[in-house]
């Protein structure tokens, strides 16, 4: 039974690129979640998601940012026009419901130029 | 004032030593998480818990609900114990639990 995976496992975009990261949960996991980790900062909530829909986005930032989870195929967050500040390790994670326990994906480092 | 609050950030110690670490929230929760997290690596979970008390091999978790604080204990600590350990909490929402909010992460070195 295979675990979270997200690919890829680093990407590196140049200014005013577009990057996409892809999640697919644990099979038999219907929820996503979406977390950042700043370079010498803690993790911080993004995006939740069930399939087809966003639970809450609450931590998303406004402009450039988007994720969804389509009824086949992984989780995506998509991130227009990158900047440096973009740079960071995005982890996903999945749970069978709401109440269990999140499982964690080996996260995809973006390096902005 | 962080949601959740670790101490201590920075944590060294010698092998076999019993490790203690701590985690204050201030908001209502669902459940409370350790996670370990190795240095360039992925993100492990190693409890989820509510209420009481957790054991898994050398590493005990426990939570106390009234005073909104939980530990984590690490017995007979060995090297290979060196990571990040951090807390997070569960709320629940309408629709079920939000995402993780995080505390700072504990950075542990285990010393042969």
């Amino acid at each position: 039974n295979a675990g979270v995976m997200q690919n890829p496992r680093h990407l590196v975009r140049r200014r005013g690129q577009e990057a996409r990261l892809r999640c697919s949960p644990m099979k038999g996991h219907s929820h996503v979640y979406w977390y950042r980790q700043l370079p010498e900062e803690g993790l911080k909530f993004m995006v939740y998601l069930q399939k087809e829909n966003i639970i809450d986005e609450s931590g998303m930032p406004k402009e450039r940012f988007s994720a969804e989870f389509p009824k086949e195929g992984p989780s995506i967050l998509r991130i227009q026009q990158v900047v440096r500040g973009d740079s960071a390790a995005y982890f996903c994670a999945s749970s069978l419901d709401p109440y269990n326990e999140q499982f964690f994906g080996p996260g995809t480092r973006l390096t902005v130029l | 004032k962080n949601e959740v609050e670790q101490s201590p950030q920075n944590l060294t110690a010698q092998e076999g030593e019993f490790i203690t670490i701590n985690c204050s929230y201030s908001v209502g929760i669902s459940a409370l998480h350790w996670l370990q997290q190795h240095p360039g690596g992925g993100i492990v979970s190693l409890f989820m818990l509510s209420s009481g008390k957790k054991k898994h091999g050398r590493l005990i978790a426990t939570i106390n609900i009234q005073e909104k604080h939980s530990s984590l204990h690490i017995t007979a600590s060995h090297p290979r114990d060196s990571a990040v350990y951090i807390c997070a909490v569960s709320r629940f929402s309408g629709g079920g639990a939000d995402g993780l909010t995080f505390g700072k992460g504990t950075h542990l070195i285990i010393q042969p």
